[in-house]
């Protein structure tokens, strides 16, 4: 169980167009789910922190505007990169976390390849 | 805590080998922590946790050792199989603030 599905799992665009990833939680109702994005060779750094039916909080240096995250309900949010530039190449990932009683865990997608030519 | 760098640190074991991979972390208020593995290409994987009422804890080949005095976090694998090879990644949080920090991560390289 506490599978989480990501698609696509690859995407290339062009610079200045949009993309949109999908987060899917399959067999659990998650009520926050988190993007991260992780850069060759580095950490995963969060980018936001999404409740279903609620704005999206943002880390600092995130531009809310440009990466546009949406949880519409408890199984899905989207991320859209929106205007993508070449520097937005990444390896972006998703997480999901449901309650549990007292166990706490995120349980993470397989995450999405952006490359902007 | 420690910065983000170009180059992991890496760690070469001898399969069949005991590897044991550290971490530093930064914020002494934390009381949750996690190691993560991913492999190449996926996300992470949950290995195993520890809270900080416990120094120790063990799962399947692995075990977590938490130092709260130095803000320092080790786990061990045991027995070291080509399948191990991958990044890990230690991550601290408050529990029940579900905000995770990742921690540097170390390439684990299992030689044959």
């Amino acid at each position: 169980g506490a599978v989480v599905s990501q698609h696509p799992s690859w995407v290339i665009c062009k610079s200045g167009t949009s993309v949109k990833i999908e987060c899917r939680s399959l067999d659990f109702q998650a009520t926050t789910m988190f993007w991260y994005r992780q850069f060759p060779k580095q950490s995963l750094m969060l980018m936001a922190t999404s409740n279903e039916g609620s704005k999206a909080t943002y880390e600092q240096g995130v531009e809310k505007d440009k990466f546009l995250i949406n949880h519409a309900s408890l199984t899905l949010s989207t991320l859209t990169v929106t205007s993508a530039h070449p520097e937005d190449s990444s390896f972006y990932i998703c997480s999901a976390s449901g309650a549990a009683g007292e166990t706490y865990e995120q349980y993470f997608g397989p995450g999405t390849r952006l490359t902007v030519t | 805590g420690e910065s983000v760098g170009l180059h992991l640190p890496t760690l070469s074991v001898q399969e069949g080998d005991n590897s044991i991979i550290n971490c530093a972390y930064s914020n002494s208020a934390s009381d949750y922590f996690i190691w993560y593995k991913q492999e190449s290409g996926k996300g992470p994987q949950f290995i195993i946790d520890i809270r900080s009422n416990m120094d120790k804890r063990q799962g399947q080949r692995v075990t977590v050792l938490l130092n709260k005095t130095v803000k320092h976090l080790s786990l061990q694998i045991a027995a070291t199989q080509p399948g191990d090879s991958a990044v890990y990644f230690c991550a601290e949080t408050i529990f029940g603030n579900e905000k995770l920090t990742f921690g540097t991560g170390t390439r684990l390289t299992i030689i044959p």
